[in-house]
C-alpha cells in the first residue's frame, strides 16, 4: 500500500522556537496533503489542506501564521509551529491523498511535539 | 454541516467477548472508512465501503454500511488484547474533506 513518511516522530523545543515537521508520500504523487492536530483519546481535528503549488487552506479557529504550510511538491509537505508554547504540545499527523481516490487517506505515523 | 456521531467512546471489555461500535450520520456518504490507530501512531486504514448494504469481513472484524449510506458499523467477535486502540470512522464529506466520528477507545483485557 501508499506510504506516508512523517520526521520527526518527538520533538521537544523551548517555548519560542519555531519547529518544522516533513511529510513525504514515498511511493506516490500526493496532489493534495492534509494536517491535522489531535489530543489523548480524542479523533483527528483538520487544522489545513494544502494542495501542491499553491496556498493552504485553514480550518476555522486555526492561526495560518501560527501553523506555517508549505506543500512546494507532489511528494512534500511541512508543517512549520512557529514561536512555539507550551499550548502547542500536541500530537500532529500528515495525512496524503491522490486525485484518484479522493476518499482514501494514507496517514503518517504523528509527530508528538512537547514544548517546554 | 454534514457530522458523524461514533458510540461508544469507551468500551473496555475482557477478551473473548463481542462488540459492535456504531458510527451514524443524517447525511449520506459516498463512502465510507474504519481506521484503527494505536498510540504514539497514524491510523491505519482497515476498510473502505463504498455501496449501501455492503458487508466487508477482515478476519474477526465485521463492517457494514446502512442501505442509505448513512449508518456504518463494526462488529469485532471473539476481541483479544491484540484488537486494543483507537478505532475512527469515516466518510468523505461534501467538500472532499475526510469527516471523523469521535472515535471508540477499545480496551481488551486479558
Amino acid at each position: 500500500g501508499a506510504v506516508v513518511s512523517q520526521h520527526p516522530s518527538w520533538v521537544i523545543c523551548k517555548s519560542g522556537t519555531s519547529v518544522k515537521i516533513e511529510c513525504r508520500s514515498l511511493d506516490f504523487q500526493a496532489t493534495t496533503m492534509f494536517w491535522y492536530r489531535q489530543f489523548p483519546k480524542q479523533s483527528l481535528m483538520l487544522m489545513a489542506t494544502s494542495n501542491e503549488g499553491s496556498k493552504a487552506t485553514y480550518e476555522q479557529g486555526v492561526e495560518k501564521d501560527k501553523f506555517l504550510i508549505n506543500h512546494a511538491s507532489l511528494t512534500l509537505s511541512t508543517l512549520t509551529v512557529t514561536s512555539a508554547h507550551p499550548e502547542d504540545s500536541s500530537f500532529y499527523i500528515c495525512s496524503a491523498r491522490t486525485v484518484l481516490a479522493k476518499n482514501i487517506q494514507y496517514f503518517g505515523a504523528g509527530t508528538r511535539l512537547s514544548v517546554l | 454541516t454534514q457530522l458523524l456521531e461514533q458510540s461508544p467512546q469507551f468500551l473496555s471489555i475482557q477478551e473473548g467477548e463481542n462488540l459492535t461500535v456504531y458510527c451514524n450520520s443524517s447525511s449520506v456518504f459516498s463512502s465510507l472508512q474504519w481506521y484503527r490507530q494505536e498510540p504514539g501512531e497514524g491510523p491505519v486504514l482497515l476498510v473502505t465501503v463504498v455501496t449501501g448494504g455492503e458487508v466487508k469481513k477482515l478476519k474477526r472484524l465485521t463492517f457494514q454500511f446502512g442501505d442509505a449510506r448513512k449508518d456504518s458499523s463494526l462488529h469485532i467477535t471473539a476481541a483479544q488484547p491484540g484488537d486494543t486502540g483507537l478505532y475512527l470512522c469515516a466518510g468523505l464529506g461534501n467538500t472532499g474533506k475526510l469527516i471523523f466520528g469521535q472515535g471508540t477507545t477499545l480496551q481488551v483485557k486479558p
